[in-house]
Formats: C-alpha cells, sequence, structure tokens
C-alpha cells in the first residue's frame, strides 16, 4: 500500500534551516513526490516536484531557499533563511494508479 | 493566468445531497486530469476523488465510493463533485486541483494548481 509519513512538527529559528522529511512506504522507493504549503486559513499552495534522483522542479515564484532532494526511500524540503511567512504546515504527496495519497503533514513553526 | 473557482458548499443535514463545481480558466481544460482533495477542520488534506482528461477513468477514495460521483464538462470548462448520502465526517473544505502535466505528457498525477476551497458542513 502507498503510505507517506512525515513528522507531525518541527521547529526552527528565523534565519535558520530546516529539512523536513517524507518516507514512501516499503516497495514505492522509485516514487516522485510533490510538496506543497500551507499558511493559516490559507488553501495549499504547490512548492515542487521532487523525483527519486533528487531533481526536482519549482512552482513559479517560489524562492530560492526552497529546495528538495531524494535518498532511497526518503524525499526532503529544505527551506533556508527561514522567515516569518515560513510557519505552515508541509504536505508531500503522491501518485499511484488509481490513487493520490497525501502524508500527514508537518507543521512548522519558526522561532 | 491559471484559475479554479469552487462553489457550492453549504450546510446540510446528514443523509442529505450537494452538488460543488469547480469553475476552470486559463488553461485547456480538456488536457489535464483534476481533482478533489477535501480537508476536515483542524485535519491534513485527503484525496477525495480524481477523473481523467476525458471523463472516461474516475476513481474514488473508499471513503467516498458508493456515495460521492466526480464529473466534468469540458464544454463549460467544469469540474463537479455530486455528494450523497452526507455523512458528519464528510464535514470540510473541499479543494479542486488541476495536475501538474497534460495526459499527453506522463502519468504525473500531483497537483500544479489549486482552488480556494468551499466549505460543507454535515449537521443536525
Amino acid at each position: 500500500q502507498l503510505v507517506l509519513t512525515q513528522s507531525p512538527s518541527a521547529s526552527a529559528s528565523l534565519g535558520a534551516s530546516v529539512k523536513l522529511t517524507c518516507t514512501l512506504s516499503s516497495g514505492h522507493s522509485s516514487y516522485a513526490i510533490a510538496w506543497h504549503q500551507q499558511q493559516p486559513e490559507k488553501g495549499p499552495r504547490y512548492l515542487m516536484k521532487v523525483n527519486s534522483d533528487g531533481s526536482h522542479s519549482k512552482g513559479d515564484g517560489i524562492p530560492d531557499r526552497f529546495s528538495g532532494s531524494s535518498s532511497g526511500a526518503e524525499r526532503y524540503l529544505t527551506i533556508s533563511s527561514l522567515q516569518s511567512e515560513d510557519e505552515a504546515d508541509y504536505y508531500c504527496q503522491t501518485w499511484g494508479t488509481g490513487s493520490r495519497v497525501f502524508g500527514g503533514g508537518t507543521k512548522l513553526t519558526v522561532l | 493566468q491559471v484559475q479554479l473557482v469552487e462553489s457550492g458548499g453549504d450546510s446540510v443535514k446528514p443523509g442529505g445531497s450537494l452538488r460543488l463545481s469547480c469553475a476552470a480558466s486559463g488553461f485547456t481544460f480538456s488536457d489535464y486530469y483534476m481533482s478533489w482533495i477535501r480537508q476536515a477542520p483542524g485535519k491534513g488534506l485527503e484525496w477525495v476523488s480524481y477523473i481523467s482528461n476525458s471523463g472516461s477513468t474516475i476513481y474514488n477514495a473508499d471513503s467516498v465510493k458508493g456515495r460521492f460521483t466526480i464529473s466534468r464538462d469540458n464544454a463549460k470548462n467544469s469540474l463537479y463533485l455530486q455528494m450523497n448520502s452526507l455523512r458528519a465526517e464528510d464535514t470540510a473544505v473541499y479543494y479542486c486541483a488541476r495536475d501538474g502535466v497534460p495526459y499527453y505528457y506522463d502519468r504525473s498525477g500531483y497537483y500544479l494548481y489549486w482552488g480556494q476551497g468551499t466549505l460543507v458542513t454535515v449537521s443536525s
């Protein structure tokens, strides 16, 4: 079964960097994923797609501070030079035949 | 620019029905798979249903099978979700979303564009 696992919360200081992790279930380590950001009281916004080889393609207007990478079954979202507006929920998402799957989301707090 | 605008959200009693709409603009609607995703209050995102560009292929989450029906009208650039036998646990903001690439490109199912959402409340 295709499942994505995320830590429920993360925190980092203003101006620092943070790396969020999304783990694909066993047997699905070759899958690409997408990262979406949801700021408080707003709808989700696409950030980037991350492939199994670590290559990624960002959405229009997404700052260079956001980057993606991969290692095995893990997909990462790294945010550098954290700003207050980065405080949000971050969801990973993937797809298979007949289904679309979301991780449980990580709530990022900027200290 | 791409726009997705949902409408039709309302407050309804358990067992009732509702039809959501999503008006699309700024792209060739008939080239893209479309989806409905929902978010219960204080919870994460949950995929509900998706439909192929032509409407010939449809998949639903187990939680809504037999109760919800996704459809589209490519002539009207519109996506729909017919929701029947509504339950309290269907209470959520419902988003429509467009796939990142057209159907003829590859089968990537990531969501590049999202609507602003419409609230459905199921309560007696």
